[in-house]
């Protein structure tokens, strides 16, 4: 099967940086995604990381460790409308995509 | 305008009723699937699609039912054996060459069962 581990919540103060972890334990690993969630609202999608290395795109980058399994976000320039949730994914057996528990991060004045 | 809609927002419903959850996307995209999430927790997969008549098993299948008839459309039913069916219910669509790791979510559904 597949299980990730997130930390609950992290909080960080406008323009700070910030970084989020995901470590993860799966039968067969092909890649792992990076989503967003404010309350009340749907899952968007952040980035996904298929090798080793870095992503980045604009102030969000995310970085994949495969021999470690694992992979953070890093969020640069915080601002008060990243407050949200973020979720990290995988993709097990066919399509059958499990989700992280969750960070909520809490953007600060 | 492309994305995914689902209607209603909020659905209430009496214990022991069925009722299915619409999603429709206009996206083109090949796989379609339903997720359902507790306050405070993560995504759970229910059921997913990849192409138009055939669909697999998530994680949490028991109780619920799909069809997909129509590239478009993948109705969610929420039958009266799923035990405890309020949650939030998210519908999702991705293009094929994404393989599933950029999903698209409908606004979702929340449904109340008393």
């Amino acid at each position: 099967g597949q299980s990730l581990e997130q930390p609950s919540e992290v909080t960080a103060v406008e323009g700070a940086i910030v970084q989020i972890n995901c470590t993860y334990q799966t039968s067969g690993f092909y890649g792992l995604s990076w989503y967003q969630q404010h309350d009340g609202g749907a899952p968007t999608f952040l980035s996904y990381n298929g090798l080793d290395g870095l992503e980045e795109t604009g102030r969000f980058s995310s970085f994949l460790s495969r021999s470690d399994s694992y992979g953070y976000l890093l969020l640069q320039e915080l601002q008060m409308k990243d407050s949200a949730s973020y979720f990290c994914a995988v993709r097990g057996t066919g399509q059958n995509f499990v989700f992280g528990p969750g960070t909520r991060l809490s953007v600060l004045p | 305008d492309g994305g995914i809609t689902q209607s209603p927002k909020y659905l209430f419903r009496k214990e022991g009723q069925n009722v299915t959850l619409s999603c429709e996307q206009n996206l083109n995209h090949d796989a379609m699937y339903w997720y359902r999430q507790d306050p405070g927790q993560g995504l759970r997969l229910i059921y997913y699609s990849q192409i138009v008549n055939d669909f697999q098993k998530g994680d949490i299948a028991e109780g619920y039912s799909v069809s997909r008839e129509k590239k478009e459309s993948f109705p969610l039913t929420v039958t009266s054996a799923q035990k405890n069916p309020t949650a939030f219910y998210l519908c999702a669509s991705s293009p094929r060459e994404s393989r599933g790791y950029e999903q698209y979510f409908g606004p979702g559904t929340r449904l109340t069962v008393t």
